[in-house]
């Protein structure tokens, strides 16, 4: 499967705490996107971060990517109740005419107040 | 506003009807996408689209067809020939389907198929 896979499958922690996530993919990828999904909606793009890229930042999120170990990191800083949510790491692969993303099975994120 | 958007929000149908769930964007994106979504297994994809008149088959293909006759809209149709359709169907579009661009995808909020 060319399927991402994140690390670990539910992660339960306090307000305030950080909260790491992992995603571990198999193929060359041009890039790397984290989404975010709450219960029963649609999926939200978060981050995107390129293959020539080695960490990106926007507001609380971090991501990381090492091509070399094949896997990306998503570090949700101070986190609150309202980041409770699936997020997904998906892939586009190299050389891919076709721009498609594979997406992984998730982590369920619940943030307890 | 823009966005896309997916109606209805909740459907039932009887084993052995077909049923269409509609997608409409009005991004001007070129490429559009159906994706299936079960508990614990992620999203697959079912077909896309990166013109108009022009479809591709993704990983779950059987069972489903689609139609592109306007940019703006891509039904998916689920038939009776698909075994399991009790789902959460999710749409998506991007700007443009190639190699090295920033494919960023746009989702709708989803149509839960329950077949009774």
């Amino acid at each position: 499967s060319q399927q991402g896979e994140e690390d670990p499958q539910a992660l339960s922690i306090q307000e305030g705490e950080n909260a790491t996530m992992n995603c571990s993919y198999k193929t060359s990828i041009n890039n790397l996107q984290w989404y975010r999904q709450n219960s029963g909606r649609g999926l939200v793009h978060l981050i995107l971060i390129r293959s020539n890229e080695r960490e990106k930042h926007s507001g609380r999120l971090r991501v990381t990517l090492d091509t070399s170990k094949k896997s990306s990191s998503l570090l949700i800083t101070a986190s609150r109740a309202a980041d409770t949510a699936s997020y997904f790491c998906a892939t586009a692969d190299r050389g891919s005419t076709l721009g498609r993303l594979y997406f992984g099975r998730g982590t369920q994120l619940t943030v307890w107040p | 506003d823009g966005g896309i958007t997916q109606s209805p929000k909740y459907l039932f149908r009887k084993e052995g009807q077909n049923v269409t769930l509609s997608c409409e964007q009005n991004l001007n994106h070129d490429a559009m996408y159906w994706y299936r979504q079960d508990p614990g297994q992620g999203l697959r994809l079912i077909y896309y689209s990166q013109i108009v008149n022009d479809f591709q088959k993704g990983d779950i293909a059987e069972g489903y067809s689609v139609s592109r006759e306007k940019k703006e809209s891509f039904p998916l149709t689920v038939t009776s020939a698909q075994k399991n359709p009790t789902a959460f169907y999710l749409c998506a579009s991007s700007m443009e389907l190639t190699s090295g661009a920033n494919n960023e995808q746009f989702f709708g909020p989803g149509t839960r198929l329950t077949v009774l």
